[in-house]
């Protein structure tokens, strides 16, 4: 069975910093480009970053770029959101997931940006 | 950057209607689209990718055509299952894109 299980969301003050984690298990994970995707309360799905097969490649939506940093470890099955300067409107659920390769999905970690 | 524009923002049809949802790039992207829906309180789930290709699993009602800009997503006969939110995502550059979303109703 494929799992997907994000963790490491929480409350944080704006400028502060999280690292997400999103473990993973069921398939071969060092085969896939991996995305994280974030959708605010009521509001819709956006693209975040996404990560090559053997973390040699990344690329973020602008709104995140350098602030953000996506990493994986092929040996423990597992990617990473480094996600520095927050902000208010970072605020969101953070899903990771495989896509339109194979729409791996997690269930996402919230993040909140509040003082 | 490339920017993905869904119309209707939202619809309200009765089951067993042809539902036909659209997408247009703000530049061409080839066949580099998927189309996700997110039901109420779920994860979203992959329909059509490669613009016309079907998702293993995914009922034979949706299909998805179009190339270069402009796209198109059709449920032939909707259910009351369907009732989700409907998004297009590009990934056909470093920057990946969702659509704002179609919210599809029952009348």
């Amino acid at each position: 069975e494929v799992q997907l299980v994000e963790s490491g969301g929480g409350l944080v003050q704006p400028g502060g910093s999280l690292k997400l984690s999103c473990a993973t298990s069921g398939f071969t994970f060092s085969n896939y480009w991996m995305h994280w995707v974030r959708q605010a309360p009521g509001k819709g799905l956006v693209w975040v970053s996404r990560i090559k097969t053997d973390g040699s490649y990344t690329s973020y939506a602008d709104s995140v770029k350098g602030r953000f940093t996506m990493s994986r470890d092929n040996a423990k099955n597992t990617v990473y959101l480094q996600m520095n300067s927050l902000r208010a409107e970072d605020t969101a659920l953070y899903y990771c997931t495989s896509l339109y390769t194979s729409d791996y999905w997690g269930q996402g970690t919230l993040v909140t940006v509040s003082s | 950057d490339i920017q993905l524009t869904q119309s209707p923002s939202s619809l309200s049809a009765s089951v067993g209607d042809r539902v036909t949802i659209t997408c247009r790039a703000s530049q061409g992207i080839s066949n580099y689209l998927a189309w996700y829906h997110q039901k109420p309180g779920k994860v979203p789930k992959l329909l059509i990718y490669g613009a016309s290709t079907l998702q293993s699993g995914v009922p034979s009602r949706f299909s998805g055509s179009g190339s270069g800009t402009d796209f198109t997503l059709t449920i032939s006969s909707l259910q009351p299952e369907d009732v989700a939110t409907y998004y297009c995502q590009k990934y056909n550059s470093a920057l990946e894109t969702f659509g704002q979303g179609t919210k599809v109703e029952i009348k």
